[in-house]
C-alpha cells in the first residue's frame, strides 16, 4: 500500500504570498491532520479533518486554513505568508478520527519564506 | 490540558550500549502515550504507542517503553543500539477522547561507533 504522500516536498515563497500544499492520504484512511515543525517551536498541530469536516483546530491565526475533499486527499493554505511560516509541513493520515489510531505521516513539505 | 516533557535535548551513546530516553507527561485526565522517530529528511514513523493493558510495550526496531502512571513518565529503551538508531525522537500525548496529538520538543540520539 502506497504511504501518505505531500506535494510538493519543497517551495520557496516570497513574503506576503500565499501558498497551497497538497496531502494524499493512504487508501482507506479518512482522516487527515497536519501539523508544522520548526526548531524553535517544534511539532505543533494545525487542524485535523474527518469526513470533508474540520474536527479540530490547533492555535494558529486564521491564514492557515484547510479542506478535505470526497477522496480524503486534503490541502492546507497559507496566506499573506511571513518569514516566520518558514517551515516543514507534515501531514499525518489514519483510519478513522479516534484516539489512539495509529497516524501515519508523509515526508512532508518544506516551505522557505524569503 | 496536556504538556510532554522530554528532558534530554540530545543523548549520546557509543555503539551496542544501551539507552533510555525521558519522557514525562502531565495531563489530568486518561492518555494515550506515543514514541515517534524521525530519519533526517523525513516524516515520523511510529515506534510504539500505549493505550491500556500492559504497561510494558514492546515496538519496532527493539524499542520499548515503560507507562509508569504514579511518575507521569514514558520512557523509551534499547539494550543495545546501532549506527542505524541516528534520529531525533519524540515523545506524544493525546486524550483518550480526542486524536489530537500533543508532540515533546525531541531528543536527538547519535550514536558513536
Amino acid at each position: 500500500k502506497a504511504g501518505v504522500t505531500q506535494t510538493p516536498r519543497y517551495l520557496i515563497k516570497t513574503r506576503g504570498q500565499q501558498v497551497t500544499l497538497s496531502c494524499s492520504p493512504i487508501s482507506g484512511h479518512r482522516s487527515v491532520s497536519w501539523y508544522q515543525q520548526t526548531p524553535g517551536q517544534g511539532l505543533q498541530f494545525l487542524f485535523e479533518y474527518f469526513s470533508e469536516t474540520q474536527r479540530n483546530k490547533g492555535n494558529f491565526p486564521g491564514r492557515f486554513s484547510g479542506r478535505q475533499f470526497s477522496n480524503s486527499r486534503s490541502e492546507m493554505n497559507v496566506s499573506t505568508l511571513e518569514l516566520g511560516d518558514s517551515a516543514l509541513y507534515l501531514c499525518a493520515s489514519s483510519l478513522v478520527a479516534g484516539a489512539g489510531d495509529t497516524q501515519y505521516f508523509g515526508p512532508g513539505t518544506r516551505l522557505t519564506v524569503l | 490540558a496536556q504538556s510532554v516533557t522530554q528532558l534530554d535535548s540530545q543523548v549520546p551513546v557509543f555503539e551496542e550500549a544501551p539507552v533510555e530516553l525521558r519522557c514525562n507527561y502531565s495531563s489530568s485526565v486518561s492518555v494515550y502515550l506515543f514514541w515517534y522517530v524521525q530519519y533526517p529528511n523525513q516524516g515520523l514513523q511510529l515506534l510504539l504507542k500505549y493505550l491500556s493493558g500492559s504497561t510494558l510495550v514492546k515496538g519496532i526496531n527493539g524499542f520499548e517503553a515503560e507507562f509508569n502512571k504514579s511518575q507521569t513518565s514514558f520512557h523509551l529503551r534499547k539494550p543495545s543500539v546501532h549506527i542505524s538508531d541516528t534520529a531525533e525522537y519524540f515523545c506524544a500525548v493525546s486524550h483518550s477522547s480526542a486524536s489530537k496529538i500533543i508532540f515533546g520538543s525531541g531528543t536527538r540520539l547519535s550514536i558513536r561507533p
